[in-house]
């Protein structure tokens, strides 16, 4: 079966840089994804990654991919404020017939402190 | 470009009411999805369209149901709305690779 694990909270001070972890179990997950929830607001796509990669970088975001472990950060450089939300980790299985379901962790809060 | 629209943004219902939460999307995708957030937790899964015509089960469709009539709307039905319903819902339409999620409908069942 599914399941995505992550960390409740994750304080770190402005200019820092933020790691957030995820764990998963499903081994045939084709991608892997993270988003970004601030508050009252829906989920925004920061970037996600495909299964048989092992990084990928986009600006400030650094997703890195450990397949054998099961196992995905994310890295955010030069932490800003305008970081503090909520990072959700997402799995993705195909579904019979096409499409993807999205197995979520229960989300990360992130705050960034002055 | 609007992306991915819900309506209404919040809700109040009484028990055994039943309403309508409507989704469309602007980018001709193909694959639309409606999960449901609780407090504290990720998404679930509800119902999912692969195409216009075409809908299937998810994890939690127990007391929804959804029709697919144009690639566009996705509409997601309560009959009786109980108070185990009261959930954030969240609208998403993708690709075979990524999905954009709606700004969600905040419905409280009393």
């Amino acid at each position: 079966g599914e399941d995505v694990e992550q960390s409740l909270f994750l304080s770190v001070r402005e200019g820092d840089s933020s790691v957030i972890n995820c764990t998963y179990t499903d081994s045939s997950s084709t991608y892997l994804y993270w988003y970004k929830q601030e508050p009252g607001a829906g989920l925004q796509l920061l970037t996600y990654i495909f299964s048989n990669m092992d990084m990928k970088q986009d600006q400030r975001l650094t997703v890195l991919l450990n397949k054998k472990d099961k196992h995905l950060s994310l890295r955010i450089a030069d932490t800003q404020t305008g970081d503090s939300a909520i990072y959700f980790c997402a799995e993705s299985i195909r579904l019979t017939g096409g499409g993807n379901k999205l197995t979520f962790g229960t989300g990360t809060q992130l705050k960034v402190e002055l | 470009n609007a992306g991915v629209t819900q309506t209404p943004k919040f809700r109040i219902l009484k028990i055994g009411q039943s309403m309508t939460l409507q989704c469309t999307q602007d980018m001709n995708h193909n694959y639309m999805y409606w999960y449901r957030q609780d407090p504290g937790m990720g998404l679930k899964l509800i119902y999912y369209s692969v195409g216009a015509g075409i809908t299937d089960k998810g994890e939690v469709p127990n007391g929804y149901n959804v029709s697919r009539s144009t690639t566009e709307d996705f509409p997601l039905r309560l009959e009786l709305a109980a108070p185990s319903q009261t959930s954030v819902y969240f609208c998403a339409s993708g690709s075979q690779e990524t999905q954009y999620f709606g700004p969600g409908t905040r419905l409280l069942v009393l």
